[in-house]
């Protein structure tokens, strides 16, 4: 059974950059059928989609955070990785990793999703 | 970007009741990408219906869902004990991936 499990600091400064990792087990992430992606949630608000990665390291970010995001991919290590520069207050949420199936190089639903972790941007 | 709106914001019903959700789209959603999450408190997210109208693996068929282009709805038949939660509609038709503000399903 394909399980998902976010790990990093709970706690980042103002200005510096947020590190996430996401590690899959339960089965292999390179696989064509799936994208991998990150989701965040800030307390008591709603989802937002933050980017998306293929095992061949191609992704897709959603263009408000473009600028400030990166995901990249280990699948020696089964896992992948986001990397939110200059973070404020306002990116303080519980961040997700999920699995997205592909089709016709469309991105799909999120159909797994990890239990999720909480970081808080404060100083 | 696809804005999704849903409504009502909250809905008030009892167990064995009927509940309809809406997600409005401010532009036709392609090939009818939308999905629906079912999220209780303190948990991930759990997919529900995946192309507007196809039951994810495991999920009751007191679920369903309808609808295309910019009006869909997700339909509980029959509210079990289980099924107070949010409800969250997303599209991924286009880019960015987008979800709806979410509508809270609470005990009358």
């Amino acid at each position: 059974q394909l399980q998902l499990q976010e790990s990093g600091p709970g706690l980042v400064k103002p200005s510096e950059t947020l590190s996430l990792t996401c590690t899959v087990s339960g089965g292999s992430m390179s696989s064509r059928y799936y994208y991998w992606g990150w989701i965040r949630q800030p307390p008591g608000k709603g989802l937002e989609w933050i980017g998306s990665i293929y095992y061949s390291g191609s992704t897709y970010y959603n263009p408000s955070l473009k600028s400030r995001v990166t995901i990249s991919v280990d699948t020696s290590k089964n896992e992948f990785s986001l990397k939110l520069s200059s973070v404020t207050a306002a990116d303080t949420a519980v961040y997700y990793c999920a699995r997205q199936g592909v089709a016709a190089r469309r991105l799909q639903a999120f159909d797994i999703w990890g239990q999720g972790t909480m970081v808080t941007v404060s100083s | 970007e696809i804005v999704l709106t849903q409504s009502p914001g909250t809905l008030s019903l009892s167990p064995g009741e009927r509940a309809t959700l809406s997600c409005r789209a401010s532009q036709s959603v392609s090939s009818s990408y939308l999905a629906w999450y079912q999220q209780k408190l303190g948990q991930a997210p759990r997919l529900l219906i995946y192309g507007a109208s196809n039951r994810a693996t495991g999920i009751p068929d007191r679920f369903s869902g309808s609808g295309s282009g910019t009006d869909f709805t997700l339909t509980i038949s029959r509210l079990e004990p289980e099924d107070f939660a949010v409800y969250y509609c997303q599209q991924y038709g286009s880019s960015p991936l987008t979800f709806g503000g979410g509508t809270k399903v609470e005990i009358k």
